[in-house]
């Protein structure tokens, strides 16, 4: 099983949907997740952390499953301007201060 | 605004010669890191620091080499490039908390001809 695992996408939905990506991770000691937005030859942005169960930004909400080891990001209402790939990033086994980061996840809203 | 800064932004270089990408930081972060970033494989560690003097090999080392003398810098360097090579780099930094969140510089992209 990889470190962490993205579905490759790409999800294609209309403005105003709402879609979900998961995120599944290896280390069941990660006490951290991060969601990263990385729009098209940019450097990824962090989206959103994780600490506990969850976390609510406007229109973002990450949930995390410890039990089956998934972190999931819940986007509402999209907008075109949500188009762009999302990472996932989980600590290392070996180092709570190295990120290992998923393949990502791409969106693409539509008119 | 504290920063991270990589040049050169895009360079395209020969096979078999030395090349160096830097990395600046204003946030005086005591961990940084180099990724790379290709199609298919995501993000890859090549090499990591946690202070002054101290250097790690990532996933991804074999013919790459850092160095840390300061607290700002950690330059990447590309002992002989190869066509293999050829990505978007990423520099990144990050306090030495657990938990704390990587932020990450423009990208370098090369390419080795």
């Amino acid at each position: 099983r990889k470190e962490v695992e993205q579905d490759p996408g790409p999800f294609n939905v209309p403005e105003g949907a709402t879609v979900a990506f998961n995120c599944t991770y290896s280390n069941s000691a990660s006490q951290s997740f991060f969601w990263y937005r990385q729009d098209c030859r940019k450097e990824p942005k962090l989206l959103m952390s994780v600490y506990s169960s969850g976390n609510e930004d406007g229109r973002f909400t990450a949930q995390l499953n410890r039990a089956s080891q998934y972190i999931s990001l819940l986007i509402r209402d999209s907008k075109l301007s949500d188009s762009a790939t999302y990472l996932c990033a989980v600590p290392t086994v070996d180092s709570s201060y190295k990120l290992i980061f998923g393949s990502g996840t791409r969106l693409l809203v539509r008119p | 605004d504290a920063e991270i800064t990589q040049s050169p932004r895009h360079k395209i270089t020969e096979t078999g010669r030395q090349v160096t990408l830097a990395c600046h930081q204003t946030w005086n972060h005591n961990n940084m890191f180099w990724y790379r970033q290709d199609l298919g494989h995501g993000l890859r560690l090549i090499h990591y620091s946690y202070g002054v003097q101290d250097t790690n090999k990532g996933e991804v080392s074999d013919g790459y080499s850092v160095s840390r003398s300061n607290t700002e810098d950690l330059p990447l360097t590309l002992e002989s490039a190869a066509s293999s090579q050829t990505s978007v780099y990423f520099c990144a930094s990050s306090e030495r908390t657990t938990g704390n969140t990587i932020y990450f510089g423009e990208g370098s992209w090369l390419t080795v001809v």
